[in-house]
């Protein structure tokens, strides 16, 4: 993905709750696109990746997100929020150029809040 | 499978001094990049290697910053001389060659500079 926008630096959600995170990125080839979550005082850890494969992907710990390309959205989604879900959350992307990995374009993070 | 490692977990030190820190990537992966994240600006990519090979440095701030990889399994970023703007948690990925492959991350360098 040539940029990743990440709607909203900090997102606050009840205990139980939806929780949806949004990506949008921009790109003139077929993407590859990323979901990471942040701990803190750790690294960023992998939740899912998309895959030309399917549109909807499954994650780690419950959470899933959908590639939109008429939207151009990779929103990550979990229906019922945990306590334990508060964290930092990226999106990433990056363009395929026959066979080999660039650089992924990181967004700017959006900070969840899980309230009791 | 070990993940990628990296050291020191923290360290402090004094402005001027140098400061090195270590990437052991992921055994078979054939990137590493090198970021720095900080409140102000969030995660930022410094440099990254392709086989060894520095690709892209157009990220590391200044000359005071420098990177080398002399082999598969071992990085370097070093600061000399340091400064306390330098400040910030330094993080080392790395990944396969290959569409969709993502980067695994180390668990950092908190760096404070006095």
């Amino acid at each position: 993905a040539q940029s990743v926008t990440q709607l909203g630096s900090h997102v606050s959600v009840s205990e139980g709750a939806l929780v949806l995170l949004r990506c949008n990125y921009s790109s003139s080839v077929p993407p590859y696109l990323f979901w990471y979550v942040q701990y803190p005082n750790q690294g960023l850890q992998l939740l899912l990746k998309y895959t030309s494969a399917a549109t909807l992907v499954k994650g780690i710990n419950g959470f899933e997100a959908e590639f939109k390309k008429s939207e151009t959205s990779f929103h990550l989604t979990k229906p019922s929020a945990h306590m334990s879900d508060a964290a930092e959350y990226f999106c990433a992307g990056g363009e395929y150029y026959g066979g080999s990995q660039g650089n992924l374009i990181f967004g700017k993070g959006t900070k969840l809040s899980v309230k009791p | 499978d070990a993940g990628v490692i990296q050291s020191p977990r923290h360290e402090v030190t004094e402005m001027g001094q140098e400061v090195t820190l270590r990437c052991k990537p992921i055994s078979g992966h054939d990137y590493l990049f090198w970021y720095r994240q900080t409140m102000m600006r969030g995660l930022e990519l410094l440099i990254y290697f392709n086989n060894n090979v520095p690709i892209d440095d157009s990220g590391m701030p200044e000359d005071r910053f420098s990177a080398k990889m002399p082999n598969a399994s071992f990085s370097t970023l070093k600061i000399q001389p340091s400064e306390p703007r330098d400040s910030a948690v330094y993080f080392c990925a790395s990944s396969r060659t290959g569409s969709n492959q993502p980067q695994h991350f180390g668990d950092g360098t908190r760096l404070s500079i006095l």
